[in-house]
């Protein structure tokens, strides 16, 4: 069975950090790509970013190039996303998926003074 | 700025037939966007139904379906269930490695 499991949400003060992170299992994890979702709670679903399955290509949504960092280490089985200098926009729940079709149960982010 | 449409809302009779769609404000939707749809219910993850345009994931029923019609992708539930009431999502893949999501339809099953 497919599993993505998300950790590292919390509460962070704007202009914090935070580093998620989605471990993976039932799956051969260095065969497929991940991505990063995000959702205000009540709102929509936000693609921020994804990775391909060796790490050697990336991309952002606009909205977060230059804050946030995606990357994975295949031997953990782990995919990871660095987010920096946070604001309050930030503020949600963020997804793991694989390659658009199984998806985390997710880990909630809070960004506030 | 790239734009994702949805119909943000939809009333659909139980066992009636309900075609959701997805449009691009830049041009028309194809195959090449890969579009892929969502089911989602308050407080739990979205559930894939279809990938890949038409392709149904595990375990979703086969009244479940997506296509490309004119220039929008669609996703047609046929036979529809209360239990289908839910927000549905689409995303599209917009090229350089960037995916836009619609934002959403709501549809009630009444």
């Amino acid at each position: 069975e497919v599993q993505l499991v998300e950790s590292g949400g919390g509460l962070v003060q704007p202009g914090g950090s935070l580093r998620l992170s989605c471990r993976a299992s039932g799956f051969t994890f260095n065969n497929y790509w991940i991505h990063w979702v995000r959702q205000i709670p009540g709102k929509g679903l936000v693609w921020v970013s994804r990775i391909n399955n060796d790490g050697t290509s990336i991309s952002y949504a606009d909205s977060v190039k230059g804050r946030f960092t995606i990357s994975r280490d295949n031997a953990k089985n782990t995919a990871y996303l660095q987010m920096n200098n946070l604001r309050v926009e930030d503020a949600a729940v963020y997804f793991c998926v694989r390659e658009f079709i199984d998806w985390g149960q997710g880990t909630l982010v809070t960004v506030s003074s | 700025q790239t734009v994702v449409t949805q119909e943000p809302s939809f009333s659909v009779s139980p066992g009636g037939t309900v075609t959701l769609t997805c449009a691009l404000n830049s041009g028309s939707v194809s195959n090449d966007n890969y579009p892929s749809w969502y089911q989602q219910t308050p407080g739990q993850s979205p559930r894939t139904l279809i990938h890949g345009t038409s392709s149904r994931s595990s375990g979703v029923p086969d009244r479940f379906s997506g296509s490309i019609l004119g220039n929008k992708a669609a996703l047609t539930i046929t036979g529809a269930q209360a239990d289908d009431e839910s927000d549905y999502y689409c995303v599209l893949y917009m090229g350089r490695g960037l995916w836009v999501f619609g934002g959403g339809t709501k549809l009630t099953v009444l």
